[in-house]
C-alpha cells in the first residue's frame, strides 16, 4: 500500500504558465481533498471531491483553479495562468469515507518565477 | 478570530521533559485531528478523536468536548519529536466534510 502519492514534489513555473498537480489517493479511498499552505500560513482547505464529482469547492479561488476526479486516474489540482502568490505546498488527503480519518501526501511545492 | 486556536505558537524543551500543546475550537465539530509536520516534508495524521482520549506510544491525545478543548502531550521527549504540530477539527456545519486547521505549534527539542 503505497499512501498517497503526489507528484511532482517540487514544479517550477513561470508566470503565465499553467501548473498541474496530480494526487493518486489509497487504495480503497474514494474520498479526495486538496488543501494549500502559503508561506508561514496555515493549512486552508480548497476543494473536496469523489470520484466524478465536486462535493465541496469552497476553498477554490474563484478563477484559474480547476478540481477534477476521473472515473480512472489521479485527481488533479490545475492552476492556469499562474502568479506569484500560488507558490505553496500543495497537499492532497484521501480517505475510505467521511466518518474516516485521512491520509495525507508528501504535498507538491510549487514555486512560481 | 480564528476557528481553531493554538497555544503556544512555539515551543522549545529539553530532551526528556514533558511537552503539551494545547488546541481550543469554536465550533461545533465531528472529530478533532492532530497531526504532525516535520520541516519541508509531509502531514501524517497523529490521532482522529471525537471524545476522551488515545494513547499511540509517547503521544497522549485528549478532547473535552463540553469546553471546546483537546490537548496532545508527549512524554519523555526526543530530538526527533521536533516538528509542527497541527490541531484540526471536521465542523458540523452543512455536513462539511473539510478539515479547519489551527496556525500550528513549533516544537523544537533539544539533545
Amino acid at each position: 500500500n503505497a499512501g498517497v502519492m503526489q507528484n511532482p514534489r517540487h514544479l517550477v513555473r513561470r508566470r503565465g504558465q499553467e501548473a498541474r498537480l496530480r494526487c493518486s489517493p489509497m487504495k480503497g479511498h474514494s474520498h479526495v481533498y486538496w488543501y494549500r499552505q502559503l508561506p508561514e500560513e496555515g493549512l486552508k482547505f480548497m476543494v473536496y471531491l469523489q470520484k466524478e464529482n465536486i462535493i465541496d469547492e469552497s476553498g477554490m479561488p474563484k478563477e484559474r483553479f480547476s478540481a477534477e476526479f476521473p472515473k480512472e486516474g489521479p485527481s488533479i489540482l490545475r492552476i492556469q495562468q499562474v502568479v506569484r502568490g500560488d507558490s505553496a505546498a500543495y497537499f492532497c488527503a484521501s480517505s475510505p469515507d467521511s466518518s474516516y480519518g485521512y491520509t495525507f501526501g508528501s504535498g507538491t511545492r510549487l514555486t512560481v518565477v | 478570530k480564528n476557528e481553531v486556536e493554538q497555544s503556544p505558537q512555539n515551543l522549545t524543551a529539553q530532551e526528556g521533559e514533558f511537552i503539551t500543546i494545547n488546541c481550543s475550537y469554536s465550533v461545533g465539530i465531528s472529530a478533532l485531528h492532530w497531526l504532525q509536520q516535520h520541516p519541508g516534508g509531509g502531514i501524517v495524521s497523529l490521532f482522529m478523536l471525537s471524545s476522551g482520549k488515545k494513547k499511540h506510544g509517547r503521544l497522549i491525545a485528549t478532547i473535552n468536548i463540553q469546553e471546546k478543548h483537546s490537548s496532545l502531550h508527549i512524554t519523555a521527549s526526543h530530538p526527533r519529536d521536533s516538528a509542527v504540530y497541527i490541531c484540526a477539527v471536521t465542523p458540523i456545519i452543512q455536513g462539511a466534510q473539510k478539515l479547519v486547521f489551527g496556525q500550528g505549534t513549533r516544537l523544537t527539542i533539544n539533545p
